[in-house]
């Protein structure tokens, strides 16, 4: 089926160090998926951080890049220099063209001051 | 605009007691999702909706868990005979179904249960 994996966490690391959180996807039944980067803050809800919905293009959003790697199913989070208020949960997850959209088990992000 | 309203926030019962979650999507979106999170996973999706009708809900397990969304606005997901495996929080999430916008979900608070 569908599945997304991403870095296991918890992650921590100090303020303006760079940061890169794994992806890898494996999109069986759709051909052409979207990805996303959502993002839990402590005591928030769930939100989306960044979308890519064409292979080769790159999202961004409050610092964060990815690029949507088709040849290595790919999705990488990154960060060139990360804030105490970036220490939250994210997840990796794809979307077909039906709406449907699995997620990844998440990955902890702590940045210590 | 107002955002995906859940309730109850949490829900603590024994195991064999049943229990409803009720979900208000975002005003004109035409889909929702019902997602569950066990503690310290990702979430998984149970079922989800366009307008009235299910798309999936291969992932529900049929026999203690159902889902409804008769007009195709709120909806409501129960689970009879709830067993301590059940422990997670319960996602709403909704969406407007658009190519360009595919995947892209807004998510309430959710609804904690703890099954004793």
């Amino acid at each position: 089926g569908d599945s997304v994996t991403q870095t296991e966490g918890p992650v921590t690391v100090s303020e303006s160090e760079s940061l890169i959180i794994n992806c890898t996807y494996s999109a069986t039944s759709i051909a052409y998926p979207n990805l996303f980067w959502y993002v839990r803050y402590p005591g928030e809800g769930l939100q989306l951080l960044l979308k890519v919905i064409t292979a080769g293009q790159k999202g961004s959003s409050r610092g964060f890049e990815a690029t949507y790697n088709k040849e290595t199913t790919s999705f990488h989070l990154q960060k060139a220099s990360v804030q105490e208020s970036d220490s939250a949960v994210y997840y990796c997850a794809l979307g077909s063209n039906t709406n449907k959209v699995v997620f990844g088990t998440g990955t902890r992000l702590q940045v210590l001051p | 605009e107002a955002g995906v309203t859940q309730s109850p926030r949490y829900a603590v019962l024994q195991e064999g007691q049943a229990v409803s979650f009720w979900c208000d999507p975002i005003s004109g979106h035409d889909t929702l999702y019902w997602y569950q999170q066990p503690r310290d996973q990702g979430p998984q999706l149970l079922v989800y909706f366009r307008d009235e009708a299910v798309i999936d809900n291969s992932q529900l397990p049929s026999d203690r868990f159902s889902a409804v969304r008769p007009k195709g606005t709120n909806s409501t997901l129960k689970i009879q005979s709830a067993k301590q495996g059940d422990t997670a929080t319960y996602l709403c999430a909704s969406s407007f179904f658009r190519a360009s916008n595919t995947g892209q979900l807004y998510f309430g608070e959710g609804s904690k249960l703890t099954v004793l």
